[in-house]
């Protein structure tokens, strides 16, 4: 079936570090995706994201991957920051007109001071 | 740009009462609207999506009459809890997708809880 997933439900950094999230996605169809931050208590931010036409894509301190040959993807976050702990969401959409999104479970990530 | 606003942030109900949640795009139009439910340490579930002036599609095992979504405009969209009871206790979150853009931005989210 299709799903979005996350290779590790939590993660762990020390400040100042780089952190790397990653997701693996089923359907081949997918064609965009987004990553989410959700903090304690908060709806999901927009992070960064990127259409399948693309590899890579860089935004401020992230930069997301994308691998369609093993549909892989990951966001990268550079230096970390204590405000960079959060809960972080992949999410795929199919085609343009079907306007959903699929969530994967999503990663912890904490970083230690 | 791209803000998504929610009301209320939080709400105490008793039992049998209904819920209306407000959702709004503040600086951009949304034809579709969406509505999830979270329960703790899980992610996103996708309960409906609402389309502006159409009546919103659910997802299976959604009941409809228990939760009645209106997107009366191209910023705004309700969703209302009919009869809530504890097992409806959760976090609501909506979004919005910009007319021109794939991009969802999401509410800052309702935490029901009913006693």
């Amino acid at each position: 079936g299709e799903s979005v997933g996350l290779h590790l439900p939590t993660l762990s950094v020390q400040e100042g570090d780089n952190s790397i999230i990653n997701c693996a996605y089923s359907n081949s169809a997918s064609d965009y995706f987004i990553w989410y931050k959700q903090e304690s208590g908060k709806g999901p931010q927009f992070i960064i994201d990127i259409r399948s036409n693309m590899d890579k894509r860089q935004g401020q301190r992230v930069t997301v991957l994308l691998n369609k040959t093993v549909k892989h993807l990951s966001l990268q976050i550079a230096a970390t920051q204590p405000g960079d702990s959060a809960v972080y969401f992949c999410a795929e959409n199919k085609n343009f007109g079907n306007e959903k999104l699929t969530f994967g479970t999503g990663t912890r990530l904490t970083i230690i001071p | 740009g791209a803000v998504v606003s929610q009301h209320p942030s939080w709400v105490i109900c008793k039992s049998g009462t209904s819920v209306k949640i407000e959702c709004r795009s503040l600086d951009f139009q949304a034809t579709t609207m969406f509505w999830y439910r979270q329960f703790p340490k899980q992610s996103l579930m996708l309960m409906a999506t609402s389309n502006e002036g159409s009546k919103a599609t659910y997802e299976q095992g959604v009941e409809k009459d228990k939760f009645l979504i209106n997107h009366a405009s191209l910023t705004l969209s309700t969703l209302t809890v009919t009869s809530a009871h504890p097992e409806d206790s959760s976090f609501y979150i909506c979004s919005a997708r910009d007319r021109a853009l794939r991009t969802q931005y999401f509410g800052p989210g309702t935490r029901l809880l009913v006693l």
